[in-house]
């Protein structure tokens, strides 16, 4: 069983601040985990990924994440926020790349970028 | 092709009517997966085809819903009888399967269904 919890629905920084992004996740197996982006009025994207290689990932943008099994987390950051961020970013999890490769979503945090 | 694509993007369908809904995924991506996303909520997963292995249709609300995936590729997520609470966006997404790298889903732009 997997599942992914997201602290805070509703995150707001100004531009130039910092953006952190939590997510905890629940696995029985070593977890692959996902960052997606949802840009308004668009479909989702893969943001960056952790396949149990270098625990601190890079993605696009200026985003990256650090996988700390101890914490079960895998929070998202970017050390300077940008207009262009806002959007909605949904952590998920999956079972690494056995069994099925279905992902576990969190309920997705809003991210506001203030002027 | 190049994306997964879904057809159509939106619809406007009455109580009762049955719709279906298309996603044509990435070529030569084994895995494809329906979710939906409905006003405020996270990505509630509905089911999941893997190749020529039986779906895991456990995230299916009701018996209104099914889906089928003909010769690995297209699928078809059809709603009978749709409710006003089935109003949603319908999100498909594929990926190589288990075994071929787990390297996430690319999703397409998803179908904005409406029962009124």
């Amino acid at each position: 069983a997997q599942s992914v919890t997201q602290l805070g629905s509703h995150v707001s920084v100004s531009e130039g601040a910092l953006v952190l992004l939590r997510c905890n996740y629940s696995s029985s197996v070593p977890p692959y985990l996902f960052w997606y982006v949802q840009y308004p009025n668009q479909g989702l994207q893969l943001l960056l990924k952790y396949t149990s290689a270098a625990t601190l990932v890079k993605g696009i943008n200026g985003f990256e994440a650090e996988f700390k099994k101890s914490e079960t987390s895998f929070h998202l950051t970017k050390p300077s926020a940008h207009m262009s961020d806002a959007a909605e970013y949904f952590c998920a999890v999956s079972e690494g790349d056995t069994n099925a490769g279905k992902s576990t979503f969190g309920d997705g945090t809003t991210l506001t970028v203030k002027p | 092709g190049a994306g997964v694509s879904q057809s159509p993007s939106n619809k406007v369908t009455e109580k009762g009517k049955d719709v279906e809904l298309r996603c044509d995924p990435i070529s030569g991506h084994t895995a494809l997966y329906w979710y939906r996303q409905s006003l405020g909520q996270g990505l509630e997963f509905l089911i999941y085809f893997q190749g020529n292995s039986a779906p895991d249709k456990s995230g299916l609300p009701s018996d209104r819903f099914s889906a089928e995936r003909t010769g690995g590729s297209v699928s078809t997520l059809t709603i009978q009888r749709t409710q006003q609470e089935d109003s949603a966006v319908y999100l498909c997404a594929s990926s190589l399967g288990p075994g071929q790298g787990n390297y996430g889903y690319t999703f397409g732009s998803g179908t904005r269904l409406t029962v009124v």
